[in-house]
């Protein structure tokens, strides 16, 4: 069974720093990868997707990467805000179960003004 | 003004009963999909649905029935049968396609008294 873990759980940085989230999963027969933000107690925005044959996706202050090989990707975040405060998920779509998504615990980030 | 619905926002439920967590769409997408979310745990998925009156359980199915009567509708049903009902739960909808992103409502919190 495919198993997704973020690590750190928690992250604290301060204003304007530049920070790396990752992402690591098991199965590397994975069609693609999303990644997501989460405010306290709403639900589910979409920030980035990746294809399987993709390594990154640009949007904004925003840059995923993926390596299918390693298991693994990372989402990176320029010059961080306090409105990037949030809880940061990643999901991956896998390839033997047609349309099932596994996610990962996900890091709760807080930019410090 | 397109997007994805769940009502109501709170629900609360007493031991015994059964109750209906509303879901709908209007992006027309085909696929849809039920989410439980636990504090320190990923999303976990409950039933999926990939076109109108057919549906697959996920990997924590027993205790919730579902049914998509209408490619904009889907409802959940957590019935007596779930032991451990109170949690967030998210429904999600996408195009079918392995390339197409997952959009989220913005959840429905049940508590049991």
């Amino acid at each position: 069974k495919q198993e997704v873990t973020q690590i750190p759980a928690a992250l604290s940085v301060p204003e304007g720093e530049n920070l790396v989230l990752n992402c690591s999963f098991t199965d590397s027969a994975i069609y693609n990868l999303q990644w997501f933000r989460q405010d306290p107690g709403k639900g589910l925005t979409s920030l980035l997707l990746i294809q399987s044959s993709q390594r990154e996706q640009t949007s904004g202050r925003l840059n995923a990467s993926l390596d299918k090989s390693s298991g693994r990707s990372t989402l990176y975040i320029a010059a961080s805000q306090p409105g990037d405060s949030a809880t940061y998920l990643c999901a991956v779509l896998i390839s033997n179960t047609g349309n099932q998504f596994y996610f990962g615990t996900g890091t709760s980030l807080t930019v410090i003004p | 003004d397109g997007g994805i619905t769940q009502s109501p926002k709170y629900l609360f439920r007493k031991e015994g009963q059964n109750v209906t967590l509303s879901c709908e769409q209007n992006l027309n997408h085909d696929a849809m999909y039920w989410y439980r979310q636990d504090p320190g745990q990923g999303l976990r998925l409950i039933y999926y649905s990939q076109i109108v009156n057919d549906f697959q359980k996920g990997d924590i199915a027993e205790g919730y029935s579902v049914s998509r009567e209408k490619k904009e509708s889907f409802p959940l049903t957590v019935t007596s049968a779930q032991k451990n009902p109170t949690a967030f739960y998210l429904c999600a909808s996408r195009w079918s396609g392995i390339y197409n992103e997952q959009f989220f409502g913005p959840g429905t919190r049940l508590t049991v008294l």
